[in-house]
């Protein structure tokens, strides 16, 4: 089992669209991070979080610890947000080492 | 404000090559410094990392190898190039200050071997 999973793995919304996309994470991992990974390959960080939520204009990032469990949500999605989201999880007591899941490829049309 | 510069941003090598990939930070001191590898419909993959001059940790054992002659330089390196090296390859870098630090990715370089 993989120590990071995302779903869905693919996602298509029309403009407008409440999205949500989820990840689940192994014991051990202390910090989920959020990445968008654009067409031409460009990785930008869009949250870094260890406990409760953060916002970002209209992005949402949750964090379960208990569950073990975090979601991404985009509020009016808009054509320009397709990309592929990515959450990386992070152990404790590591500085370095970021555990990739294999990606949600968002495609919002409009 | 902190920047992150790779280069190239392509490159097409034949098998058994060399390979030097470069990446510069500017805006901070005393980076973490991270190379990671994308292969063709595969996730990111974390090669190498760094947390000072000189100090290079290998994650996946390979025909690549990675230096850090400087503060704010990375350096991806091959005496051979495989097919199987081909990818996009990222430098990233972040904050040495506390245990948890959001990642900063550099535009990354498109490696093609044939």
């Amino acid at each position: 089992k993989n120590e990071v999973e995302q779903s869905p793995q693919n996602l298509t919304a029309q403009e407008g669209e409440f999205i949500t996309i989820n990840c689940s994470y192994s014991v051990g991992i202390s910090a989920l991070h959020w990445l968008q990974q654009h067409p031409g390959g460009g990785i930008v960080s869009l949250f870094m979080l260890s406990s409760g939520k953060k916002k970002h204009g209209r992005l949402i990032a949750t964090i379960n610890i208990q569950e073990k469990h975090s979601s991404l949500h985009i509020t009016a999605s808009h054509p320009r947000d397709s990309a592929v989201y990515i959450c990386a999880g992070q152990r404790g007591g590591s500085n370095y080492k970021l555990t990739f899941g294999k990606g949600t490829l968002l495609t919002v049309n409009p | 404000s902190q920047t992150i510069h790779q280069w190239p941003a392509t490159l097409v090598q034949p098998v058994g090559s060399p390979l030097s990939l470069e990446c510069t930070v500017e805006g901070t001191s005393n980076p973490n410094l991270y190379w990671y590898r994308q292969a063709a419909g595969r996730g990111l993959q974390l090669l190498f990392y760094s947390v000072g001059i000189g100090q290079i940790s290998s994650e996946v054992p390979q025909n690549l190898s990675a230096s850090r002659p400087q503060d704010r330089q990375f350096i991806l390196s091959s005496k051979k190039l495989l097919l199987s090296d081909s990818g996009f390859y990222l430098c990233a870098w972040s904050s040495g200050l506390s245990s948890y630090n959001e990642q900063f990715f550099g535009p990354g370089t498109r490696l093609t071997v044939l």
